[in-house]
């Protein structure tokens, strides 16, 4: 079946340091999702990609979703500590399917 | 104020009990899905709903049942059948399946069997 495959699991930087998590599928994926979720709280959806090549930008944070829309990358330029949190690639083929997540940690 | 509501946050229950986890939404959306989250295991769908009186085996349904008899409710429930319930348990709905638009998830219930 389809699977998500994430990329690191965990991640600990210094602030101020750049973050890329990683999101590879075992299929072609219809669209992409990227959801945050915080200690303790819930998942919160942070963007959708749906075209070959894709690039989307919300701040410091830049979305990509590959040619053959099989994989994604999230990039946090110069974390801040209010980036603490596990982040989520959901693909899509039909149900939405998740990574496992790539907890970060943001040393101030 | 619109929105997806899960209840209890926290819930414990002795072994070979069944429990019902809830799950209200009144953003009219017509898919709603329970996810199961354990650490490092990221999130496994159990059910999903795509309108009332359907719904659908995920990944790891066995020892799970839900019901869908109004569009804004979807409970779960944790039979004893279930050989590793305690879990964080999450709630979501979405326009439609396949799954094309922002899902919103509930606060989640934090489920401990003793």
């Amino acid at each position: 079946g389809q699977q998500v495959m994430q990329i690191p699991q965990y991640q600990h930087v210094q602030e101020g340091e750049d973050f890329t998590t990683y999101c590879n599928s075992s299929t072609t994926l219809s669209n992409i999702q990227w959801y945050k979720q915080r200690p303790g709280g819930h998942p919160v959806f942070l963007i959708q990609l749906v075209k070959s090549g894709e690039v989307k930008k919300q701040k410091r944070l830049t979305f990509q979703f590959g040619e053959a829309k099989k994989n994604s990358s999230l990039h946090i330029t110069a974390t801040q500590t209010t980036d603490v949190g596990t982040y989520f690639c959901g693909g899509s083929q039909g149900n939405l399917i998740f990574g496992k997540g790539t907890k970060l940690s943001v040393k101030p | 104020d619109g929105g997806i509501t899960q209840s209890p946050k926290y819930l414990f229950r002795k072994e070979g009990q069944n429990v019902t986890l809830s799950c209200e939404q009144n953003l009219n959306h017509d898919a709603m899905y329970w996810y199961r989250q354990d650490p490092g295991q990221g999130l496994r769908l159990i059910y999903y709903s795509q309108i009332v009186n359907d719904f659908q085996k995920g990944d790891i349904a066995e020892g799970y049942s839900v019901s869908r008899e109004k569009k804004e409710s979807f409970p779960l429930t944790v039979t004893s059948a279930q050989k590793n319930p305690t879990a964080f348990y999450l709630c979501a709905s979405s326009w439609g399946v396949p799954m094309n638009t922002e899902a919103f998830f509930g606060q989640g219930t934090r489920l401990t069997v003793v």
